[in-house]
């Protein structure tokens, strides 16, 4: 089955614990995206990746890193967490250009 | 700066009823769109896009419409059952520019809910 897998579901950590959300798809997509979602503010980019060691600051990305070593995987690293970081995350990832991103079920982070 | 909205934050239909969700868009220069549904507790599902040179599209049970004209995209839901109760989402992009690909602008959403 085509699909993008995050993982974990649910994380609540500590501020200042570094932490890694992974990402991977199945569909041999070059493009892959990090959102996170807030009330209020709807989907936000964080960072994006259009190919193998290609990445690009989306429009949040402060607090946040990437990486893109395979084209499966686009892990998001959060350093040093903090509590305005505690949000809903998601991984996309799709062909480019115009077609339609495909999401993961998400990620809810909590930091204290 | 350029955004997507929606007109209606929710809306309330029975079941076998049509719906009708509005999205209003305000950059121009977009070329692409996107509707999404995001069911709780899960990811935005893709569920029809519609590029600038169309200004109409039909899935199952489904049509986009897009107006230029006025920079408005709506999605039709024909009848609508309780498995469409959702949150829909459109998104725009703007292709032109490497610096915007694959890059999508979302709007709000509006909360869909069917009654039996």
């Amino acid at each position: 089955e085509a699909q993008v897998t995050q993982n974990p579901r649910y994380l609540i950590t500590v501020t200042g614990k570094k932490l890694t959300v992974t990402c991977s798809q199945n569909m041999n997509h070059e493009y892959m995206s990090w959102y996170r979602q807030d009330p209020g503010l709807g989907l936000r980019q964080i960072y994006y990746s259009m190919n193998v060691e290609v990445t690009d600051k989306g429009d949040v990305p402060e607090g946040y890193k990437v990486s893109r070593k395979e084209k499966r995987n686009f892990p998001l690293i959060l350093e040093s967490p903090s509590p305005n970081q505690t949000s809903l995350y998601f991984c996309a990832s799709s062909l480019g250009g115009n077609s339609p991103l495909h999401f993961g079920n998400g990620t809810r982070l909590t930091v204290t | 700066g350029e955004s997507v909205g929606l007109h209606l934050p929710t809306l309330s239909v029975q079941e076998g009823d049509n719906s009708i969700i509005n999205c209003a868009y305000s950059n121009s220069a977009s070329d692409y769109f996107i509707w999404y549904k995001q069911e709780s507790g899960k990811g935005p599902q893709f569920i029809i896009d519609i590029r600038s040179n169309m200004d109409k599209r039909q899935g199952q049970r489904v049509t986009v419409l897009l107006n230029k004209t006025v920079k408005h995209l709506s999605l039709q839901i024909a009848a609508t059952q309780p498995g469409d109760s959702a949150v829909y989402f459109c998104a725009e992009n703007k292709s032109a520019g490497g610096t915007s690909y694959g890059k999508l602008t979302f709007g709000q959403g509006t909360i869909l809910t069917v009654h039996p």
